[in-house]
């Protein structure tokens, strides 16, 4: 079976420019996560979504970072006016959250956002 | 807030060399900690779920503790081969808050020389 697909796998942007990364979860997981990894770092948590809902979006840095899951499916991460600061990979992953105890997240290769 | 400390940061050993990967966390309040491996370019793949319940779990040539009450885990590669060259990274589920995010250390990049 297909795992967790991203697109597009490279994105060069110059600075103030719109972006959208697209998530595309194994089929049949309710639970989708939005990770960033900055050079040298660990994943940081973005936002989650259940289904359509966006359960928890703390990890958001700021207004110019939204996402949408409108069917409960495909996802995708919308960055308004990116700033040189946003070039990072981000990662996708998605699980069954059957129970929290045993839940394990399937990721996605990533996209590299690169800010000019 | 939840942090995740992994030492070294880097580790190069040659080939058949067994070794231990470190992790550490500061609120012992989780689900579970999870290892995972990252190759240059791709995603994470979990090699091993451990719940806060367990004390280890064991895949194959890999054995990993945990020490809930100390905030630590451990993770032991026996008899490594140039394809264990990755960055692993150790990643706690906090307990509550209903989204169970992981919490992730900065990562271990492993070398192992033929």
């Amino acid at each position: 079976g297909a795992g967790v697909s991203q697109t597009p796998s490279n994105k060069v942007t110059e600075k103030g420019k719109y972006v959208e990364l697209r998530c595309d979860p194994i089929s049949g997981h309710t639970a989708l996560y939005w990770y960033r990894q900055s050079l040298g770092q660990g994943p940081e948590f973005l936002i989650y979504f259940q289904g359509t809902g966006a359960a928890d979006d703390s990890g958001l840095p700021n207004d110019r970072f939204f996402a949408v899951r409108p069917e409960g499916s495909v996802s995708t991460l919308k960055i308004q006016r990116t700033e040189r600061g946003d070039s990072a990979v981000y990662l996708c992953a998605s699980s069954l959250k059957v129970s929290a105890s045993t839940d394990t997240q399937y990721f996605g290769p990533g996209t590299r956002l690169t800010v000019l | 807030k939840q942090e995740v400390t992994q030492i070294p940061a880097a580790l190069s050993v040659p080939e058949g060399e067994n070794l231990v990967l470190n992790c550490s966390f500061t609120d012992s309040a989780i689900y579970n900690l999870q290892w995972f491996r990252q190759d240059p370019g791709k995603g994470l793949t979990s090699l091993l779920l451990i719940q806060s319940s367990q004390r280890e779990q064991t895949s194959g040539r890999l054995n990993a503790s945990l020490d809930k009450s100390s905030g630590r885990s451990t993770l032991y590669i026996a008899a490594s081969q140039p394809g264990d060259s990755a960055t692993y990274l150790c990643a706690v589920t906090r307990l509550g808050g209903g989204s169970e995010k992981l919490v992730f250390g900065k990562g271990t990049k492993l070398t192992v020389n033929p």
